[in-house]
């Protein structure tokens, strides 16, 4: 049982180029997230999943684009990295989430991209 | 939305020594609240977490949290600290009926001497 893995750890881009970080759990969880951590910032979530083939915008979702095709993965693309996406990406998944409901988030090691 | 401050960068104490890190908490609806821990080099683990029930809560490692709804607040304490307690601390909140949505402190960063 691996939990919540991110693949890669570290990837440096150039501007203007794109790429995928793949979020995988295995946890049958329903819900997953992306949040981007920066310095003095805490985390702030981009998008994030309530199941598969469904995504929602958070708190800071331009620059990023996700897709959830099957239950276990979540992908975060940028399709034109700038340098203000320079960030420590983290995954989490969750069992459920709603009314009344517990709500624990379990998190991935983490990505960092440097974007020159 | 809900937001969240955490009132210290940064809080240096000696080892066997309390520790308060404080939060507070804005909200329009009830909230669920929770403290996450991140270690050097790792994603965030769940510390302790307030849904309901006693404001007093206790979480794994010896902390505990106490949530004030009066003063929206959400304390985070420990009344002997080891060297392995040096980690960053986030303070995290999220509406009762919208908890996908959770929103986190800038982090307090605990630094245990010896």
């Amino acid at each position: 049982n691996a939990g919540v893995t991110q693949t890669p750890k570290f990837r440096v881009l150039k501007t203007g180029q794109s790429m995928t970080l793949l979020c995988a759990q295995d946890m049958n969880h329903e819900y997953m997230y992306w949040y981007r951590q920066d310095p003095g910032m805490g985390l702030r979530l981009i998008h994030y999943s309530v199941g598969e083939g469904t995504t929602a915008k958070g708190e800071v979702p331009d620059g990023y684009n996700v897709s959830r095709l099957k239950k276990q993965n979540f992908l975060l693309g940028l399709e034109s990295a700038a340098p203000s996406q320079t960030s420590v990406y983290f995954c989490a998944s969750s069992l459920l989430a709603g009314p009344s409901s517990y709500n624990e988030q379990f998190f991935g090691p983490g990505t960092r991209l440097t974007v020159l | 939305a809900q937001s969240v401050t955490q009132l210290d960068s940064q809080v240096p104490v000696f080892e066997e020594a309390p520790v308060e890190l404080r939060c507070n908490y804005s909200s329009s609806v009830s909230v669920y609240l929770f403290w996450y821990v991140q270690y050097p080099n790792q994603g965030l683990q769940l510390l302790l977490k307030y849904l309901s029930g006693s404001t007093l809560v206790k979480g794994i490692n010896g902390f505990e949290a106490e949530f004030n709804k009066s003063q929206t607040s959400f304390h985070l304490r420990k009344p002997s600290v080891h060297i392995s307690d040096t980690a960053e601390y986030f303070c995290a909140v999220s509406g009762e009926y919208n908890n996908n949505d959770m929103r986190f402190g800038a982090g307090t960063r605990l630094t245990v001497k010896p």
